[in-house]
């Protein structure tokens, strides 16, 4: 099993700035099959991005991802109010599929 | 436009088994490479996957879980059902159903890029007696 470990726990901001938030796999995720979501109390999870870099469908170009091997990170250019969320990154190169323990992004 | 939405109990007693279901739209479960999962969250903890069922029915569950698992699709309906049996306060959790086309390999049997791009808003299930 490919355990994920996000860094770090909670990431305390203000809006505008910028975020960086870190993925680290314990073997290496094969084809950059690493994928990042948001989550938001009552609403329904969002990808935002798939194959370590790719936004996904309808996701603004503050948002993006890198990394490959063992090391992926997330970045948010200038955080807008939406963003203050938990973010999860997610292996989908082996089974089973494993989540990161997430890292919350609130306002400073 | 994809959209699922998960339904079922709100509470369930220590030792019950749970259904929970999950009926969708914008897309069809017969329809090659589309599958539907299963995650859930335990208040403030992570999310964990729980189980995977592809448009030929092929199932795969989370290995510490599949004991009290069961994922079936019914396709007329749009719906995909997730039993889990002896259900405990530990598995208390918000419910999620999502969305996912994967690839598949033919030769081996194995499914490639199960990335969940649309998701429903969950169901919290609480365990109490």
């Amino acid at each position: 099993e490919i355990v994920l470990t996000q860094s770090p726990g909670t990431l305390s901001l203000s809006p505008g700035e910028r975020a960086t938030l870190s993925c680290r796999a314990s073997q290496s995720v094969s084809s950059s099959y690493l994928a990042w979501y948001r989550l938001k109390p009552g609403q329904a999870p969002r990808l935002l991005i798939y194959g370590a870099s790719s936004r996904a469908t309808g996701i603004p170009d503050r948002f993006s991802g890198s990394g490959s091997g063992t090391d992926f990170t997330l970045t948010i250019s200038r955080l807008e109010p939406e963003d203050f969320a938990v973010y999860y990154c997610q292996q989908y190169a082996g089974s089973p599929l494993t989540f990161g323990g997430g890292t919350k992004v609130e306002i400073k | 436009q994809i959209t699922l939405k998960e339904s079922g109990p709100t509470l369930v007693k220590p030792t019950q088994t749970l259904t929970v279901t999950c009926t969708f739209s914008g897309f069809s479960l017969s329809t090659s490479e589309v599958g539907v999962g299963w995650i859930r969250q335990p208040p403030g903890k992570a999310l964990e996957w729980l189980a995977l069922i592809f448009w030929n029915d092929d199932k795969r569950y989370s290995p510490s879980l599949k004991s009290r698992l069961t994922i079936t699709k019914d396709t007329s309906k749009n719906q995909v059902v997730l039993t889990m049996t002896n259900m405990d306060p530990v598995d208390t959790a918000t419910y999620y159903c999502a969305h996912t086309k994967p690839n598949y390999d033919i030769l081996t049997g194995y499914y490639y890029n199960c990335r969940f791009d649309y998701w429903g808003q969950g169901t919290l299930v609480t365990v109490s007696s």
